[in-house]
């Protein structure tokens, strides 16, 4: 089945660096991924849809310059945390869907990045 | 993209069935309805997927009744593990976004 791989599983950066999470699809080819944050005990509220070769598409209220998506290839989507603080600290979650999982709308998920920013 | 709604949190046993709940009352001709199941510090997983009658597989069943304005997810004898969070899903916008609603918190106890 499609798996998708989240990289790294956590990670504890300081405040005013950055953090690159990469999202990997293994067995199939993505032409869109999609980012997610997760706080405590709440939903999955999406950031931004990314699509190979072309710009992301930010939710409103998303800093694109903050959250700084590429996705280079067909198998690599990353989301770069620009200048992390402690508000950022969060649960990051990727998505990958190629074209013939859209149309059955099966969705594969990461197993999700904890950033915690000290 | 349809809204929906579904209980905030239940509670189980071990062994016993669960049914979870999902309206959708404005759910469109073409949506389908999708369920994820997450753990915590996981990313979703996808359990089932309907668009009517009643769908089954190796976890759980699905129950669309006609006017499709609700869905059941049913989980066979709950163990443990069965623990997580369970989102109802509808549809999606013409950008392919799934958009996530609260889902429902299961505990099951021994």
């Amino acid at each position: 089945g499609a798996v998708v791989s989240q990289h790294p599983s956590w990670v504890i950066c300081k405040s005013g660096t950055s953090v690159k999470i990469e999202c990997r699809s293994l067995d199939f080819q993505a032409t869109t991924m999609f980012w997610y944050r997760q706080f405590p005990k709440q939903s999955l509220m999406l950031m931004a849809t990314s699509n190979e070769g072309s710009k992301a598409t930010y939710e409103q209220g998303v800093e694109k310059d903050k959250f700084l998506i590429n996705h280079a290839s067909l198998t690599l989507s990353t989301l770069t945390v620009t200048s992390a603080h402690p508000e950022d600290s969060s649960f990051y979650i990727c998505s990958a869907s190629g074209a013939a999982l859209l149309t059955n709308y099966g969705y594969t998920f990461g197993s999700g990045t904890r950033l915690t920013v000290v | 993209l349809a809204k929906t709604t579904q209980p905030i949190s239940m509670d189980s046993y071990e062994g016993q069935e669960v049914n979870i709940t999902c309206s959708h009352n404005n759910i469109a001709t073409n949506d389908y309805i999708t369920w994820y199941q997450q753990f915590p510090s996981q990313g979703p997983r996808f359990i089932i997927q309907g668009y009517k009658t009643k769908v089954t597989n190796e976890v759980a069943s699905l129950f669309i009744p006609a006017d499709r304005k609700s869905s059941t997810l049913s989980l066979p004898r709950v163990s443990l593990s069965d623990t997580a969070v369970y989102y109802c899903l509808v549809g999606m916008d013409s950008s392919y976004k799934l958009i996530f609603g609260s889902g429902t918190r299961l505990l099951v106890r021994p």
